[in-house]
């Protein structure tokens, strides 16, 4: 099955300055990745998504890369703000199937 | 946008009960729902796909007499936890996906268990 992970597990950020969370993922056949952002006790938000006919995508200050021959993906949020801190959860699907999860990323933006 | 609707959100059962949780599709038929379990600080795992009409597929170390998927409706799946144990205290969040879309999926609001 797919094995999808992530880092780092925890990051720290002066608020205005960027971030970056990698992710790999194992199969191949996987065309998927959805980015989430859960608050604590709260359901997973989708953040930003890319599929696998794109190489990036970009959405206001929060970005996502695409490398396939690499099988890694990466989340770029730009100009952090206190509000962005967060679990960030990366994930990796086939077409109309179940989602296999990183393992998290913890992030906080410093004011 | 897609909701789905899951309850209750938060349950506290003795040892050794049974927890029945809802997760449904308010504005769309879900013929795939998708369960998860999340423990404090760690991921989602995925336990199990439920599929509308016929039986639960399980994820490789789900007891799946334990963790007990009914999908008897294309809004309705439910997953009962039978025999509960403190051990099984944990996040329980499902998720849907429109058939329209490909990538649709939207999360229920999860359910917090905790077994005493």
């Amino acid at each position: 099955g797919e094995n999808v992970e992530q880092h780092p597990s925890t990051l720290s950020v002066q608020e205005g300055d960027s971030a970056v969370i990698k992710c790999t993922y194992s199969d191949s056949a996987s065309n998927y990745f959805p980015w989430y952002k859960q608050e604590l006790g709260k359901r997973p938000q989708l953040i930003i998504d890319i599929r696998s006919n794109v190489g990036e995508k970009k959405d206001q200050r929060i970005a996502v890369t695409l490398n396939k021959t690499a099988k890694h993906f990466s989340l770029h949020i730009t100009e952090t703000q206190p509000e962005d801190s967060a679990v960030y959860f990366c994930a990796a699907s086939t077409t109309g199937n179940q989602f296999y999860f990183g393992t998290g990323t913890s992030l906080t933006v410093i004011p | 946008g897609a909701v789905v609707s899951q309850h209750p959100s938060r349950v506290i059962c003795k040892s050794g009960t049974s927890v029945k949780i809802e997760c449904r599709s308010l504005d769309f038929q879900a013929t795939t729902m998708f369960w998860y379990r999340q423990f404090p600080k760690q991921s989602l795992m995925l336990m199990a796909t439920s599929n509308e009409g016929s039986k639960a597929t399980y994820e490789q170390g789900v007891e799946k007499d334990k963790f007990l998927i009914n999908h008897a409706s294309l809004t309705l799946s439910t997953l009962t936890v039978t025999s509960a144990h403190p051990e099984d205290s944990s996040f329980y969040i499902c998720s849907a996906r429109e058939p329209t879309k490909s990538y649709g999926y939207t999360f229920g609001s999860g359910t917090r268990l905790t077994v005493v």
